[in-house]
C-alpha cells in the first residue's frame, strides 16, 4: 500500500530558527514529489520535485528529493511567525490514476 | 497558475440533506480532483472527475454517496449525499492543468453536519 510519512508531526521554534522537514515515501510508479502549505483549508502549492538531488529554492524556502533512499526535506531558514502552518507533503504517480497520496503533516508554529 | 473558485466556504447541514459544492476554473485544465480533510487527518483522495463521463472513486468512497459531475474543462461538482455528522470534514477541489503538472487547490468548504 502507498504510503508518505512526515516527521516531526509538530515542531515549535522561535523566529529566526531554521527547520527541517522530513517525508519518506513508498508509492509505485514514483512521479514526483510536491511540498504544499496549509494554513487554513486550502493547501498553498511550493514545490514540486522530480530529479533527485537537484535543490528548488523560494525565498527562505527549499527542498532537495533523493529517490534512492525515497525521501524529501524541506528547509525554512530565518523563520517568521508567518511561516506557522501545517505543511503537507504528497507522491503522485506516473501512468494511470494521477492521485497525490498525502502524508499526516508537519504542524509548525513560530514564536516571536 | 490557474484560479480556482470552490463554493459554498462553509455550510451547516441537517443530518439526512444533501450538499453540491461548486468548483470553477478560469481555463481549461486537464485534471480534476475531490478530496476530503477529516478534522485532525491529511488529504484523502475522494474521486477524479472525469469530463463527460463517471469519476473514478477511490477506495471506501461510492458514487451515491458523493456523486460528482464535470460536464465541461473547466467546472465540477462534488454532492455529499444523505448527510450524517461523520461527514463533517473540509471538501477540497484540486486542479492541474496538463497531467503530471503541480496540483493546485481551491479554498475549500467546511461542512459541519448537526
Amino acid at each position: 500500500e502507498d504510503k508518505v510519512v512526515q516527521s516531526p508531526l509538530s515542531l515549535v521554534v522561535h523566529e529566526g530558527d531554521t527547520v527541517t522537514l522530513n517525508c519518506s515515501y513508498e508509492v509505485t510508479n514514483f512521479r514526483s514529489l510536491l511540498w504544499y502549505k496549509q494554513e487554513k483549508k486550502a493547501p498553498t502549492f511550493l514545490f514540486m520535485l522530480t530529479s533527485s538531488g537537484i535543490e528548488k529554492k523560494s525565498g527562505r524556502l527549499s527542498s532537495i528529493l533523493d529517490k534512492k533512499e525515497l525521501f524529501s526535506i524541506l528547509n525554512i531558514t530565518a523563520t517568521q511567525t508567518g511561516d506557522s502552518a501545517v505543511y503537507l507533503c504528497a507522491a503522485s504517480h506516473q501512468g494511470g490514476s494521477e492521485k497525490l497520496v498525502f502524508g499526516k503533516g508537519t504542524k509548525l508554529t513560530v514564536n516571536p | 497558475s490557474a484560479v480556482i473558485s470552490q463554493k459554498p466556504s462553509r455550510d451547516i447541514c441537517q443530518r439526512g440533506t444533501s450538499l453540491t459544492i461548486q468548483c470553477q476554473v478560469d481555463s481549461q485544465v486537464t485534471m480534476m480532483f475531490w478530496y476530503r480533510q477529516q478534522p485532525g487527518q491529511s488529504l484523502t483522495l475522494i474521486a477524479t472527475a472525469n469530463q463527460g463521463s463517471e469519476a473514478t472513486y477511490e477506495s471506501g468512497f461510492v458514487i451515491d454517496k458523493f456523486p460528482i459531475s464535470r460536464p465541461n474543462l473547466t467546472f465540477s461538482t462534488l454532492t455529499v449525499s444523505n448527510m450524517s455528522p461523520e461527514d463533517s470534514s473540509i471538501y477540497l477541489c484540486s486542479v492541474e492543468e496538463f497531467r503530471g503538472t503541480e496540483a493546485f487547490f481551491g479554498q475549500g468548504t467546511r461542512l459541519t453536519v448537526v
